[in-house]
């Protein structure tokens, strides 16, 4: 299985400041063929489902506010939102869908300080 | 617009089988792959498998022998079947659709299953 190692477990960011979230994964998910990254990210707030952020480790989802990006590659990622806003406090997942089984990060909860 | 619905038993034995059946509305089970991923209060999310709507199925080897899922097209219903369970399953359960190799875009709000005597 592909692992994927989140980082920090828990972050607290000023309002309109920039939140990092780091994502490691055990083994490479780019895929040479199509040169794809099968990485995405996932914000879940309490008492909803996850909610598809960026896909392909770098392409925001329709109606995704242009604050969130993603970037890297290979083996090593980041979700970045470059202002934080209040309805952003939630968790954040990493997911590879690269392989079966799909694992997901142990999550990284993002408060406001 | 798709809209997947978790439903079934709250509460299930240990021991007992848990069953769960995610209906689709607004759109085709056709062409699509429908996973099962649950998350235990609190924690994260794991994978448990999916269903491709001409019945082929992959599972997470983590549940491989307790599982499974099946879909019926008439119906636009995917369904869990989980035996055995144990304290270890109580969690909220969710269906979620995907493209071959691709993402889970859509996903149902979520059932809580409780193993509990």
């Amino acid at each position: 299985d592909i692992v994927m190692t989140q980082s920090p477990d828990s972050l607290a960011v000023s309002l309109g400041e920039r939140a990092t979230i780091n994502c490691k994964s055990s083994q490479s998910v780019l895929y040479s063929s199509n040169n794809k990254n099968y990485l995405s990210w996932f914000q879940q707030k309490p008492g909803q489902p996850p909610k598809l952020l960026i896909s392909w480790s770098s392409t925001r989802e329709s109606g995704v506010p242009d604050r969130f990006s993603g970037s890297g590659s290979a083996t090593d990622f980041t979700l970045t939102i470059s202002s934080l806003q209040a309805e952003d406090v939630a968790v954040y997942y990493c997911h590879q869908y690269y392989t079966n089984p799909r694992t997901f990060g142990q999550g990284t909860k993002l408060e406001i300080k | 617009q798709v809209q997947l619905q978790e439903s079934g038993p709250g509460l299930v034995k240990p021991s007992e089988t848990l069953s769960l059946t995610c209906t689709v509305s607004g759109g085709s089970i056709i062409n699509y792959y429908w996973s099962w991923i649950r998350q235990p209060p609190g924690k994260g999310l794991e994978w448990i498998g999916y269903i491709y709507y001409s019945g082929t199925t992959n599972y997470n080897p983590s549940l491989k022998s307790r599982v499974t899922i099946s879909v019926d097209t008439s119906k636009n219903q995917v369904s869990l079947k989980l035996p055995s369970v144990t304290a270890a399953d109580t969690a909220v359960y969710y269906c979620a659709r995907h493209e071959p190799g691709g993402n889970f875009h859509y996903w149902g709000q979520g059932t809580l299953v409780t193993v509990s005597s």
